[in-house]
């Protein structure tokens, strides 16, 4: 079935450091979405990106859906305490066409 | 405005037991969706439902029952409750699609964690 995996499993970086984490699915994706989640906390929507290539950016994060629609990467440029969470990617796709969560990404920041 | 809500926050159960997690929205969102997260992991899907009285298996749904009898309510239902089944569950929903089909946020409840031992 579909799958969709996430690099690194945990980054920790130093405040002001800059951070990035990558999805790939093992499918195209009609679609894929981005969520953080606060430690013991629920996840929280971020942004979607539908189109092959799209560039999307809020504030400090930048989001990127690869050409082929196989791949995402979210990018955080000075991460900040307020950053610290687990960032998932969701990816649509597959013959189910469910929206199918990645392994999430852990990121610590040092202040 | 509450957005999703889940009962109970917390429960601990026999092996065995019963119990049903509790799920309403007042957002009058037709998709519905209960996850499950193991330590460490991500989400896994265990049931969702495109509108009352209609609902699918998601990638995890051995154990578990559901049903929709209204658009606010997504009560799951656990069967003779396993260690295995030990976690977080996550209820969701997301509006009906506008415009592109299959998209839009979910909105998520805070979870209900439940240990079975």
């Amino acid at each position: 079935g579909q799958q969709v995996m996430q690099i690194p499993q945990y980054q920790h970086v130093q405040e002001g450091e800059d951070f990035t984490t990558y999805c790939n699915s093992s499918t195209t994706l009609s679609n894929i979405q981005w969520y953080k989640q606060r430690p013991g906390g629920h996840p929280v929507f971020l942004i979607q990106l539908v189109k092959s290539g799209e560039v999307k950016k809020q504030k400090r994060l930048t989001f990127q859906f690869g050409e082929a629609k196989k791949n995402s990467s979210l990018h955080i440029t000075a991460t900040q305490t307020t950053d610290v969470g687990t960032y998932f990617c969701a990816g649509r796709g597959g013959a189910t066409n469910k929206l199918i969560f990645g392994t999430g990404t852990l990121l610590a920041v040092q202040p | 405005n509450a957005g999703v809500t889940q009962t109970p926050k917390f429960r601990i159960l026999k092996i065995g037991q019963s119990m049903t997690l509790q799920c309403t929205q007042d957002m009058n969102h037709n998709y519905m969706y209960w996850y499950r997260q193991d330590p460490g992991m991500g989400l896994k899907l265990i049931y969702y439902s495109v509108g009352a009285g209609i609902t699918d298996k998601g990638e995890v749904p051995n154990g578990y029952n559901v049903s929709r009898s209204t658009t606010e309510d997504f009560p799951l239902r656990l069967e003779l409750a396993a260690p295995s089944q030990t976690s977080v569950y996550f209820c969701a929903s997301r509006e009906t699609d506008r415009v592109i089909p299959n998209t839009g946020e979910l909105f998520f409840g805070e979870g209900s964690r439940l240990t079975v031992l």
